[in-house]
């Protein structure tokens, strides 16, 4: 099984920060790596898939970079909208077992 | 617009067995890939299994803890997936989320790969396992 590891588990920051959220994972997975965003009481929502390609609609403050076993998600300025949880998630597995890594809160300072 | 709308959650003894189910419009539903994704209390993502469509063979792959215990089908002439929940543990108490799954193929390196991501969500379904 391919284990995730997000850093950090929680974040606080303050709207106009750049924030950086990584994503380890326990074998290389090339660049089959996505990213959501979940609110409070809300489905997650897709944002970064194939780990740089952003999902449409999304704002382009949020990008996605690494391949292999490093990943990040950036935002370049904080909104208040983003305060909220992040996952990282493979799809590298085959047959699909496709686990997430175990969220990071975004929280205001 | 695309929507998936979860149903038939509910409180259940260990042991026992629901059938939820997530009807899906504003898409072609006999072309998607659709996946079960669950969320404990409190607690993060779990993958729980996935269908492709008839065209591809409608095969299902699950996660390690829903294996032989939990079965995805779908029946496309009523645009609606089903997630067989059978012998049922308290640790299965969630919210259970539909998802239509986004195929992307992208170039990489000169050559074509396919993506997969949980691209459309329905708003979940909840799951209590409680005696």
């Amino acid at each position: 099984d391919i284990q995730m590891t997000q850093s950090p588990s929680s974040l606080s920051a303050s709207v106009g920060d750049r924030v950086t959220i990584t994503c380890r994972t326990s074998q290389s997975i090339n660049t089959y790596l996505n990213w959501y965003q979940q609110k409070p009481g809300k489905a997650p929502r897709l944002l970064i898939y194939a780990a740089s390609s952003l999902q449409s609609g999304v704002p382009s403050r949020f990008s996605g970079s690494g391949s292999g076993t490093d990943f990040t998600l950036t935002i370049s300025s904080l909104q208040p909208e983003d305060f909220a949880t992040y996952y990282c998630q493979q799809s590298y597995s085959t047959p699909p077992e496709y686990t997430f890594g175990q969220g990071t809160k975004l929280e205001i300072k | 617009e695309v929507q998936l709308v979860e149903s038939g959650g509910g409180l259940v003894k260990p042991g026992g067995s629901l059938r939820l189910s997530c009807a899906a419009s504003g898409f072609t539903f006999n072309k998607g890939w659709m996946s079960w994704v669950r969320q404990a209390p409190g607690k993060g993502l779990e993958w729980v299994g996935r269908i492709k469509s008839k065209t591809d063979g409608e095969t299902t792959d699950y996660a390690a803890p829903a294996k032989g215990r939990f079965m995805i089908s779908r029946d496309d002439s009523k645009n609606t997936l089903y997630l067989q929940l059978n012998s049922l543990r308290t640790e299965d108490t969630a919210v259970y989320y539909c998802t239509l799954d986004g195929i992307w193929q992208l170039e990489r390196l000169s050559s074509y790969y396919y993506y997969h991501g949980m691209d459309v969500w329905g708003q979940g379904t909840t799951v209590t396992v409680s005696s």
